[in-house]
């Protein structure tokens, strides 16, 4: 069975770093792209990127490039997202996804990590 | 960047027919998909390219592609499908992807 597990909640002051993660099961890692998605509250899915968890190639949407770092551990069958410096505006809701592209899509998702960034 | 494009939310009457369009110049020649997404949860794929549907997915659902318009069509909708729903398009290289807004299906 396809699983991907999200980390938990997180709270944060403005300034500060944080890195989530995605560990998957059920399927070989480094064959598949995983893509993360931003909810913000009360608001629509954003694709923000994806990275191929073989060799962490690595694809930002414009609208991301630079404000976020995607890698991957493939020992561990585990993607991060990570920030340097949050943003109040950086408050949302993040989805990992198995990324299939063209293929069929973000086929599996994680349950999500609420991020809340608030001094 | 790109855009995609969705019609607005839509409110239908159980048992009738809900259509949401979704436009984006590339999809004149690439695929793309479909998502539900009811609240608290995460999305679901309830298309994909263009007009294939997941094991799983109720045989009402379906999709159809005509130009760079994709259309999800949900015949004889039930309650349970009240949702907001998603279309996901590439650049025109396949590389870059992007959702359209959101289209809320409320039934009535």
């Amino acid at each position: 069975e396809v699983q991907l597990v999200q980390s938990g909640a997180e709270v944060k002051q403005p300034g500060e770093s944080l890195k989530i993660s995605c560990k998957v099961s059920g399927y070989i890692f480094r064959n598949h792209w995983i893509a993360w998605v931003r909810q913000m509250p009360g608001k629509g899915l954003e694709w923000m990127g994806a990275i191929y968890g073989g060799d962490s190639d690595t694809r930002y949407s414009p609208s991301f490039e630079g404000q976020v770092t995607m890698s991957v551990d493939e020992s561990v069958s585990t993607a991060y997202l990570q920030w340097r410096t949050l943003k109040a505006s950086d408050s949302a809701k993040y989805y990992c996804a198995r990324d299939t592209g063209r293929r069929a899509g973000l086929d599996y998702w994680g349950q999500g990590t609420p991020v809340i960034i608030s001094s | 960047s790109f855009e995609v494009k969705q019609s607005p939310s839509v409110s239908v009457s159980p048992g009738q027919t809900a259509r949401i369009t979704c436009s984006s110049d590339a999809l004149a020649k690439q695929n793309g998909h479909w998502y539900q997404q009811k609240p608290g949860q995460a999305p679901v794929v309830v298309i994909y390219r263009d007009t294939e549907r997941p094991s799983g997915i109720p045989e009402r659902f379906s999709g159809s592609s005509s130009g760079s318009t994709l259309t999800l069509t949900i015949s004889g909708v039930r309650p349970e499908d009240e949702a907001d729903y998603y279309c996901q398009a590439p650049d025109i290289s396949g590389t870059y992807w992007a959702f359209g807004g959101g289209s809320r299906l409320t039934v009535l």
